[in-house]
């Protein structure tokens, strides 16, 4: 069965700090891949999304990810942290073909960010 | 700014209760989602919709019941209410009908609490 696995639970960083959070899925053919954020009261938001081209994507707010196929990863990076990305962020995975459009979501990642 | 629409926000209702939780979609999305969160944890689909008069059953097993009559309304049903039923429901919505796939938009949630 797919599956998508989040290592990083809980982060707290301080401001201006970097910041990577891991991501592996596990399906063996092409998939599309996201990450949502979701921030404190709010719906979650679409940050970015991958689905074919370079494997590098960049999203809103300054979020970049990189898809290493060969790792079944999609690691999400921001070089520098505000206070404002304190949220929980999600990955998610779908099979590229079939456009069923069901997406699998890992447990998330709860960033804190301290000022 | 969200088009998807979900009410009541938060719900505390007794053992036994009816309850049905809306979902409301302005964007013509052909393909609408039923997932359901806990802290912590991963969302699970649980109900799904490609259009109208379809219906499917997600990857986790749920007591809930959906209807989908007209394409910009996806209710959820909990016949009888009970504490296990206690979680976050959230509802999304995907589109275009066919080709790319671009992603959910998420509604706010509803939060229910059965005592």
């Amino acid at each position: 069965a797919q599956s998508v696995s989040q290592h990083n639970h809980h982060v707290i960083l301080s401001e201006a700090a970097s910041l990577e959070l891991g991501c592996n899925y596990s399906y063996g053919g092409t998939v599309n891949l996201f990450w949502y954020v979701q921030y404190p009261g709010q719906h979650l938001q679409l940050l970015l999304k991958y689905f074919s081209g370079d494997p590098l994507v960049k999203g809103i707010k300054g979020f970049e990810a990189e898809f290493i196929k060969s790792k079944f990863s999609f690691n999400l990076r921001k070089p520098s942290v505000q206070w404002s990305d304190t949220a929980e962020y999600f990955c998610a995975v779908t099979p590229s073909s079939g456009n069923t459009g069901k997406l699998i979501f890992g447990q998330g990642t709860t960033l804190q960010v301290k000022p | 700014e969200a088009d998807i629409y979900q009410t009541p926000r938060y719900l505390v209702i007794g053992t036994g209760k009816k309850i049905t939780l809306e979902c409301s979609q302005t964007m013509g999305h052909d393909k609408m989602y039923w997932y359901q969160q806990d802290p912590g944890m991963e969302l699970h689909l649980i109900h799904y919709s490609y259009g109208v008069n379809s219906t499917e059953k997600g990857d986790l097993s749920s007591e809930s019941t959906v209807s989908r009559i007209r394409t910009e309304h996806f209710p959820l049903t909990l016949e009888s209410a009970r504490p296990s039923h206690t979680s976050q429901y959230l509802c999304a919505s995907s589109g275009p009908g066919t080709g790319e796939f671009y992603g959910y938009t998420f509604g706010s949630g509803t939060r229910l609490t059965v005592v």
